[in-house]
């Protein structure tokens, strides 16, 4: 079963870079699919930030793109998130994801929440 | 401003059965692009419910059921349950500049 597990700092300071990892259980990242972080601000719907090819191609949204870098380290069966000069309206729960076949995010971390403040 | 639209909410009372729309454009759904739906109850993360705009996992009941037309696509609920109750999202492809994986804006169902 293909588990992942969404870690990080709950706390972030204005302009400072919000860094989450995410690690996968179950499936090696090595062998195929892309792998994505998607957000959800506090009472608000869920916003796509980006994905990764398990070979490091990145895609990731343009309203977010200047200030995102998504990595991944096929030897720790991780992948990453940093985004850099966050503010207050980056306070959300961010969840990473496995996109399957189809391009459909099928299995989701649990999220973390992670609030911008000083 | 959400890329799919979606009505914010729909209630139905146990029994009923609802439906939830998601309109697209040219550049998703309208493009051929598959829709996905996904269930977030309360609390939790969110779960795909129908992906390939008609197919359910293994686990999701057939009472949730999806369609797709031209550039929009629908989830239907039959024999709603309290259980139900959350957050449903639409999910697909576009090729614009709007972004590569695009989300509606969610839509809540309340269970009357």
């Amino acid at each position: 079963q293909v588990q992942l597990q969404e870690s990080g700092p709950g706390l972030v300071k204005p302009s400072e870079t919000l860094s989450l990892t995410c690690t996968v259980s179950g499936y090696s990242i090595s062998s195929g699919y892309y792998w994505g972080w998607i957000r959800q601000p506090p009472g608000e719907g869920l916003e796509w930030i980006g994905s990764i090819y398990h070979s490091g191609s990145t895609y990731y949204n343009p309203s977010l793109k200047s200030r995102v870098t998504i990595s991944v380290d096929t030897s720790m069966n991780q992948f990453s998130l940093k985004l850099r000069s966050v503010t207050a309206a980056d306070s959300a729960v961010y969840y990473c994801a496995r996109v399957g076949t189809n391009y459909y995010f099928d299995y989701w971390g649990l999220g973390t929440p992670v609030t911008v403040s000083s | 401003q959400s890329v799919l639209t979606q009505p914010p909410s729909v209630s139905g009372a146990p029994g009923q059965r609802v439906t939830i729309s998601c309109t697209g454009s040219s550049s998703n759904i309208g493009a051929g692009y598959d829709v996905h739906w996904y269930q977030q109850l309360p609390g939790t993360a969110p779960k795909v419910l129908i992906y390939g705009n008609s197919n359910r996992p293994s686990g999701v009941p057939d009472r949730f059921s999806g369609s797709k037309s031209g550039t929009s696509a629908s989830l239907a609920i039959t024999g709603l349950q309290a259980e139900d109750e959350g957050d449903y999202y639409c999910q697909s492809y576009d090729s614009s500049l709007s972004g590569d994986w695009v989300f509606g804006g969610g839509t809540k169902l309340t269970v009357l």
